[in-house]
């Protein structure tokens, strides 16, 4: 079954920058777009980038006003988020999760179980 | 970006009974919609996808309806396991949007 297993989170002070990873297996990693949503504690979910299948194409959530940088590998079935000049806002657990399929598919039909992400002095 | 806005907020209910969520998107979006539930602690997972197909496994106690900018998602006969917040997202165009979420909860 598919398998989405986030790391890298924890507690950083802002300004600072933290790198997530996302490990993939239960499917044909390179056949399919992978997103990074996130979710502040006690708040909605917040769409924050999405990379495609061959790493080519990438899109970003407006609040992220070019600080994170989404990227993959493909021989490592691995997805990344580069975050940088962190502010408190940026505090919440982050979830990669899989494209339901190509072209327009773009809801995610599969979720890692999240990684905690505190931007604190 | 595409706002979506979830109506209500919360809600309280029994089971049994129906319940009905809506979701409004600032601009025409054809059927291109998901419907997601989350319980306290867990990620969510999807159950609607292109407005009213539902996704393999869910129970067809769930359905959605809609096009365009307003869509619905109904619980029919609410059951225990389904006290969660539902949250709709928009997949018509990057940025994708997600809405506020709504809470539905034991009556």
């Amino acid at each position: 079954q598919v398998q989405l297993v986030e790391s890298g989170g924890g507690v950083v002070q802002p300004g600072r920058s933290l790198r997530l990873s996302c490990a993939a297996s239960g499917f044909i990693f390179n056949n399919y777009g992978i997103h990074w949503v996130r979710q502040a504690p006690g708040k909605g979910l917040e769409w924050v980038a999405v990379i495609s299948s061959d790493g080519k194409i990438k899109y970003y959530g407006d609040f992220v006003k070019g600080r994170f940088t989404i990227s993959r590998d493909n021989s490592k079935a691995s997805l990344y988020l580069q975050m940088d000049s962190l502010t408190t806002e940026d505090t919440a657990i982050y979830y990669c999760t899989k494209k339901a399929g190509t072209n327009t598919r773009r809801w995610s039909d599969s979720w890692g179980q999240g990684t905690l992400v505190t931007v604190s002095a | 970006a595409i706002q979506l806005t979830q109506s209500p907020s919360s809600l309280s209910a029994s089971g049994g009974d129906r319940v009905t969520i809506t979701c409004r998107a600032s601009q025409g979006i054809g059927r291109a919609l998901a419907w997601y539930q989350q319980k306290p602690g867990k990620a969510p997972n999807v159950l609607i996808y292109d407005a009213s197909s539902l996704q393999s496994g869910v129970p067809s106690r769930f359905s959605g309806s809609g096009s365009g900018t307003d869509f619905t998602l109904t619980i029919n006969s609410l059951q225990p396991e389904d006290f969660a917040t539902y949250y709709c997202q928009q997949f018509n165009s990057y940025p994708l949007t997600f809405g506020g979420g709504t809470k539905v909860e034991i009556k």
